[in-house]
């Protein structure tokens, strides 16, 4: 049962536009929504998080809305550029002692010029 | 500060053989967990450890897959009789106590022929 469905699959964007992708969530005991950025060949690099308490919160051009009635939360790439194409996963689990992060299925972004 | 270490990073296997992978948390880290990333997907949990306990190993195949985080040493990842369908690339994470934010490693490249 796949708990974080993430759209879209795929997403090309001119260089200085804004990127969106979202995800949603079943499970409602999730309190913690990351975004990771990957690229080929590499490992998940931590983006940016977000918890339940706050709506939105902005780090540089990456911004995440949080909906919790809607169970869903989405990232933003403000001013896209050729560097951010990569493979974008959001994440959930549940605070506390760490615990497992519950992946979407990914988002392939190009930035093109 | 050295992030998650993980060796090899490209392990060829024939099949039934033994695959071993090695993760070296953060410095500080506690907490391991290992994900495993089949070609255009998202990382699935395998198994969440700390040393010398498994905490989590509900995403596990219940055969030939085993993982240890002992008191001194690396956290290893074990497959036996490796099979094709085992060829992915596995991803180690570290946190340290109590957060939720994972730090994840380069991650080892599994081909199995």
């Amino acid at each position: 049962q796949q708990q974080v469905k993430q759209s879209p699959q795929s997403l090309i964007v001119q260089k200085g536009g804004i990127s969106i992708i979202n995800c949603a969530y079943e499970n409602t005991a999730f309190d913690y929504f990351p975004w990771y950025q990957q690229f080929p060949g590499k490992g998940p690099a931590l983006l940016i998080a977000i918890r339940p308490d706050v709506s939105e919160k902005k780090e540089g051009r990456f911004t995440i809305s949080f909906n919790k009635s809607a169970k869903q939360f989405s990232l933003h790439i403000m001013d896209s550029q050729p560097g951010d194409s990569a493979t974008y996963f959001c994440a959930a689990s549940k605070t506390g002692t760490a615990s497992k992060l519950t992946f979407g299925t990914g988002t392939r972004l190009q930035v093109t010029l | 500060n050295a992030g998650v270490m993980q060796n090899p990073r490209h392990l060829v296997r024939r099949r039934g053989q033994e695959a071993r992978l090695r993760c070296s948390p953060m410095k500080g880290h506690s907490h391991v967990y290992w994900y495993r990333q089949l070609p255009e997907e998202g990382l699935k949990f395998m198994v969440y450890l700390q040393k010398e306990n498994i905490i989590d190993e509900s995403g596990m195949p219940k055969e030939r897959f085993s993982a240890e985080f002992p008191k001194e040493g690396p956290s290893i990842l074990r497959i036996q009789q490796v099979v094709r369908g085992d060829s992915a690339a596995y991803f180690c994470a570290s946190s340290p106590i109590s957060y939720n934010e994972q730090f994840f490693g380069p991650g080892t490249r599994l081909t199995v022929l």
